[in-house]
């Protein structure tokens, strides 16, 4: 059964280092999402990706924050300069056509900022 | 703004015992509803979902859930737990209004099974 796949499953940065979290979707999905989950938290929606831009962002994605899908198959979430508070668990989705499909997750990169 | 409310933050039940796991959401609007479960150090798992049709949709793992419009809830239930359904529930509403669908989570609800 096709997965989302995501790299590295744990990474650990020094505060103000870039990072870059990797996610390869379903192969013949096209719409793709980073969620965020911080410990004890709720999961929060970050950002939704279709035809190669931005569909939409929440506040928290501001500027630290952009999305690539530099080839056909991965997707990715890069953190300019990370903070502690950037500390968290990051989720890939995707999705073939939101209406009426629902999204798939990937098992998350677990994200620590020391 | 949609929101979801997951009354419940843990819920304790002896193994066999039937659960019940409330979820409520504020929507205007049509709405999908979902239920994921995380496994501790896992990924969220599809558990169920509804689109439309029929009120009642069932899962897997044995877990049901009643869609209520009128009460805009989403209550997820198991006749009889084991051990193993020991994990946390995330209900999952998405945002129609959103072209993007994108999903509010609740704030989740970790279900203890006890032996």
């Amino acid at each position: 059964e096709p997965e989302v796949t995501q790299t590295p499953s744990h990474q650990v940065t020094q505060m103000g280092q870039e990072v870059i979290l990797r996610c390869v979707p379903i192969s013949n999905h096209l719409y793709f999402y980073w969620y965020r989950q911080i410990l004890g938290q709720k999961v929060e929606f970050l950002v939704s990706f279709y035809n190669n831009e931005i569909s939409e962002k929440s506040e928290i994605f501001d500027d630290q924050f952009s999305v690539e899908r530099p080839d056909g198959s991965n997707f990715t979430l890069k953190i300019r300069s990370t903070k502690l508070e950037d500390s968290a668990m990051y989720f890939c989705a995707s999705s073939w056509q939101p209406t009426y499909n629902e999204q798939f997750f990937g098992p998350g990169t677990r994200l620590t900022v020391l | 703004a949609q929101s979801v409310t997951q009354l419940d933050s843990q819920v304790p039940v002896f193994e066999e015992a039937p659960v019940e796991l409330r979820c409520n959401y504020s929507s205007s609007v049509s709405v999908y509803l979902f239920w994921y479960v995380q496994y501790p150090n896992q990924g969220l798992q599809l558990l169920l979902k509804y689109l439309s049709g029929s009120t009642l949709v069932k899962g897997i793992n044995g877990f049901e859930a009643e869609f209520n419009k009128s009460q805009t809830s989403f209550h997820l239930r198991k006749p009889s737990v084991h051990i193993s359904d020991t994990a946390e529930y995330f209900c999952a509403v998405s945002d129609l209004t959103s072209g993007t669908y994108k999903y509010i989570f609740g704030t989740g609800t970790r279900l203890k099974v006890l032996a």
